[in-house]
């Protein structure tokens, strides 16, 4: 597709239950990024790739929160347990590289709700 | 640690104005600073991106400056239209090995253009 592709676009889980949420970055796009973004709050950095690079993990607010990205090009944020605390929309996006030239572009999100 | 602070948070203005929307961060080791709008239940569009080296872009009714010395970005609009109603939010990519694999997001101006 021409741009970064989420889903689901929605997601309603009870608590304790577990999810993926996935995302196609551009075709070609060595970067890719996960950001989570509360109601009335900025985004918040989740977790980088780039590359075969080790991805970088900072942004990670738990250990029940991992990521994994396959063959450089889809990536699935994984959240064991639901909480939640853990309700907001999980933004995607991808960029060619991280250099200065290569601006992000964003997917839809997924918009997660725990019961 | 980058801060990224926009003001105002919201902004209502009548249509046909210009209007300038203020971001200003902590850190001026940056490689770029990227304008986004995001429209209700979307993810974010780029607008501007400009490189560290730049003192500003411009596309169509939009301009955007950076002072890098001072940290601060203008978001120009010229003959507002109801069409650009949004939230506006500013990201800078940090220069330092540590910062420069993640974008810090300011939490946002919300724009209602009024017909």
């Amino acid at each position: 597709g021409a741009g970064v592709s989420q889903s689901p676009s929605n997601k309603v889980t009870e608590k304790g239950k577990d999810v993926e949420l996935r995302c196609d970055p551009i075709s070609g796009h060595t970067a890719l990024y996960w950001y989570r973004q509360s109601l009335g709050q900025g985004l918040e950095f989740l977790i980088y790739f780039q590359g075969n690079s080790a991805p970088d993990k900072s942004g990670l607010p738990s250990d029940r929160f991992s990521a994994e990205r396959t063959g450089g090009s889809v990536s699935t944020l994984t959240i064991q347990r639901t909480q939640q605390e853990d309700s907001a929309v999980y933004l995607c996006a991808s960029s060619l590289d991280r250099g200065r030239s290569s601006p992000l572009h964003f997917g839809n999100g997924t918009r997660l709700t725990v019961t | 640690k980058q801060e990224v602070t926009q003001i105002p948070a919201a902004l209502s203005v009548p249509e046909g104005e210009n209007l300038v929307l203020n971001c200003s961060f902590t850190d001026s080791a940056i490689y770029n600073l990227q304008w986004f709008r995001q429209d209700p239940g979307k993810g974010l569009t780029s607008l501007l991106l400009i490189q560290s080296s730049q003192r500003e872009q411009t596309s169509g009714r939009l301009n955007a400056s950076l002072d890098k010395s001072s940290g601060r970005s203008t978001l120009y609009i010229a003959a507002s239209q109801p069409g650009d109603s949004a939230t506006y939010l500013c990201a800078v990519r940090g220069s330092s090995s540590g910062s420069a694999r993640q974008l810090t997001f300011g939490s946002g101006t919300q724009l209602t253009v009024l017909p």
